[in-house]
């Protein structure tokens, strides 16, 4: 099976400007989760998509949003770009929206310039 | 939410055994015991998972006391490629399908293993 892919895996950005990141969960995972790591912070939690539904969303601005689609492949958008979005941005898929055994990409390194 | 205690770091050698401890003193009845590991620039990566007394895989050993309020992953005989950040986290709100799930990743311990 393949794993989580994320797409693109670097990605340059200017202030203001808006970004979007695609994942491709393992298939048959239903559950999507995204992430954000930066070097002070940590892996705080942004969001969860199960069956296409945001089921919990972190402490983030409306700025970082996001979606699922009926094959479980999800996006986040981020808009209005700061440079404090600076980071990695994770993606990780389970099969099931209580199994804590989660499968992450790569993930996708915004830099925000 | 369950929130999680790790020391930052840990030197170990090579050929030694590993114990990492994670306290958890708010864990609820439901939340499972989940320990990834990470590299840099790399998505952390599933070790083990427990909900209480032992649990042994091909890598590792999770020790989960009866009370639950800590838990200690194992790492038998560490190379130099077990260097990486090792995260402890306790699920939230588990049950049945449908209900929200929050994931807390704490600080993470940088295992750093010399030659």
């Amino acid at each position: 099976k393949a794993g989580v892919t994320q797409t693109p895996r670097y990605l340059i950005k200017t202030r203001g400007q808006q970004v979007t990141l695609s994942c491709s969960p393992i298939s048959g995972h239903r559950s999507v989760s995204w992430y954000q790591q930066t070097p002070g912070q940590g892996l705080q939690f942004l969001f969860e998509y199960f069956s296409e539904t945001q089921r919990n969303k972190g402490n983030f601005p409306g700025r970082f949003s996001g979606r699922q689609f009926s094959n479980s492949r999800s996006e986040m958008n981020v808009s209005t770009l700061e440079l404090g979005d600076s980071a990695l941005y994770l993606c990780a898929s389970s099969p099931t929206a209580t199994n804590e055994k989660l499968f992450f990409g790569s993930g996708t390194q915004l830099s925000v310039l | 939410l369950a929130k999680t205690t790790q020391p930052i770091s840990m030197d170990s050698y090579e050929g030694q055994e590993v114990n990492i401890t994670c306290s958890h003193n708010n864990i609820a009845t439901n939340d499972y015991i989940t320990w990834y590991q990470q590299f840099p620039s790399q998505g952390p990566r599933f070790i083990i998972q427990g909900y209480k007394t032992k649990v042994t895989n091909e890598v590792a050993s999770l020790f989960i006391p009866a009370d639950r309020k800590s838990s200690t992953l194992s790492l038998p005989r560490v190379s130099l490629s077990d260097t990486a950040v090792y995260y402890c986290l306790v699920g939230d709100n588990l049950g049945t399908s449908g209900s929200a799930r929050q994931l807390t990743f704490g600080s993470g311990t940088q295992l750093t293993v010399l030659p």
